[in-house]
């Protein structure tokens, strides 16, 4: 069956740094992508990765370890406006996004 | 301001009604979605359009329908409403579904409560 996994919460202070971690079973893979929402609104696109390596935008950085099936999100110089749900969703090989269940990070001061 | 419009944002409904929600897009996207989320889950497809005219069954089609008569509107239809479908229902729209980053851009969502 297809599957992703991601943690369910996790806590960060303000200023650090963050890593959230998605691991994926699908049939065939066509690109990993991750999502940012905020609580009661819709999700926005934050990156997308089909190859192996790091991707960096700004604070935030995606990776991709495609023969592990891992990915992560890293938020560095963290903000209380970062407090939000990270969703992982991967692409399989009929272009079809399979979706993790989202990984709601709280933001301390 | 492009993207797409939901309505209603909520809406509370007796089990056994019908009930259309409207989703409305201006970026001349071909590939249309519904998606379903609840909590603990990850959001899923419902129904899709690769295309005006055409419409395919998502991983949780049951109990609902859409069409596709242009290439903006894109109707999801409960006919007979029933608790379970209870959530928060998103419409979201793609340049294409078959190729490439396939980004979605999503509504605001509606949040459908069956009684």
């Amino acid at each position: 069956g297809q599957n992703i996994d991601q943690p369910t919460e996790m806590t960060a202070t303000e200023g650090a740094i963050v890593q959230i971690n998605c691991t994926y079973q699908t049939s065939g893979f066509n690109g990993l992508f991750w999502y940012q929402q905020h609580a009661g609104e819709a999700p926005t696109f934050l990156s997308y990765n089909v190859l192996d390596g790091l991707e960096e935008k700004g604070r935030f950085s995606s990776f991709l370890s495609r023969s592990k099936g891992y990915s992560y999100l890293l938020l560095k110089e963290l903000q209380m406006k970062d407090s939000a749900s990270y969703l992982c969703a991967v692409q399989d090989s009929n272009y079809q996004l399979i979706w993790g269940a989202g990984t709601k990070l709280i933001i301390k001061p | 301001i492009a993207g797409i419009t939901q309505a209603p944002t909520s809406q509370i409904l007796a089990a056994g009604r019908r009930m259309t929600l409207r989703c409305t897009q201006d970026m001349r996207h071909n590939a249309m979605y519904w998606y379903r989320q609840d909590l603990g889950l990850g959001l899923r497809l419902i129904h899709y359009s690769n295309t005006a005219g055409t419409t395919g069954k998502g991983e949780v089609p049951d109990g609902y329908s859409v069409s596709r008569a242009n290439t903006d509107d894109f109707p999801l239809t409960l006919a007979s409403a029933v608790p379970s479908q209870t959530s928060v229902y998103f419409c979201a729209s793609s340049d294409s579904r078959s190729s490439g980053a396939n980004v979605l851009t999503f509504g605001a969502g509606s949040r459908l409560t069956v009684l």
